[in-house]
């Protein structure tokens, strides 16, 4: 079958940094997604990885090594607003996403 | 509007109704998505659709039903609500279903059936 791990929740620091893992086995790679979800309203896009390596992007980067089917997405300088569940979602052979449960960041004054 | 609407923003239902969510995007993407999310599980799909006109399934069909008569609405009904059918629904949409194609979210209906 198909699966998406994460870990379920986090505490991480105001001003601090954070990664959050995501590990993958999926039918097949189509590239790799992280979106952002606050309580109570949509996800929203964070970054996409097809090739292994690091994608920067501000405050947030995200990591891919396909050889480890294995994910993370690193988050600095944290701010209260960072507070969000944090998505991890795989394209498949077929294109479709497949969605990890996603982690529970809480952010701590 | 902006983006992708859904109605309604939520609703309980008695088992066995009929109910028809509804979702409406103006980006003119090509395609569209139904997902449900529950307590401690991932999004799943419901149904999509990857252009006006066709629809497939996606992991969780059963129980519900698509169309895409235009490039604007995919409305999603339920034939006869059951209460494993509680859940938030989520419309997503993307210009089309490959690459790096981000899909874009509705704000989601909040279904209790009861």
């Amino acid at each position: 079958g198909q699966n998406i791990d994460q870990p379920t929740e986090m505490t991480a620091t105001e001003g601090a940094i954070v990664q959050i893992n995501c590990t993958y086995q999926t039918s097949g790679f189509n590239g790799l997604f992280w979106y952002q979800q606050h309580a109570g309203e949509a996800p929203t896009f964070l970054s996409y990885n097809v090739l292994d390596g690091l994608e920067e992007k501000g405050r947030f980067s995200s990591f891919l090594s396909r050889s480890k089917g294995y994910s993370y997405l690193l988050l600095k300088e944290l701010q209260m607003k960072d507070s969000a569940s944090y998505l991890c979602a795989v394209r498949d052979s077929n294109y479709q996403l497949i969605w990890g449960a996603g982690t529970k960041l809480i952010i701590k004054p | 509007i902006a983006g992708i609407t859904q109605a309604p923003t939520s609703q309980i239902l008695a088992a066995g109704r009929r109910m028809t969510l509804r979702c409406t995007q103006d980006m003119r993407h090509n395609a569209m998505y139904w997902y449900r999310q529950d307590l401690g599980l991932g999004l799943r799909l419901i149904h999509y659709s990857n252009t006006a006109g066709t629809t497939g399934k996606g992991e969780v069909p059963d129980g519900y039903s698509v169309s895409r008569a235009n490039t604007d609405d995919f409305p999603l009904t339920l034939a006869s609500a059951v209460p494993s059918q509680t859940s938030v629904y989520f419309c997503a949409s993307s210009q089309d279903r490959g690459g790096a194609d981000t899909q874009y979210f509705g704000p989601g209906t909040r279904l209790t059936v009861l």
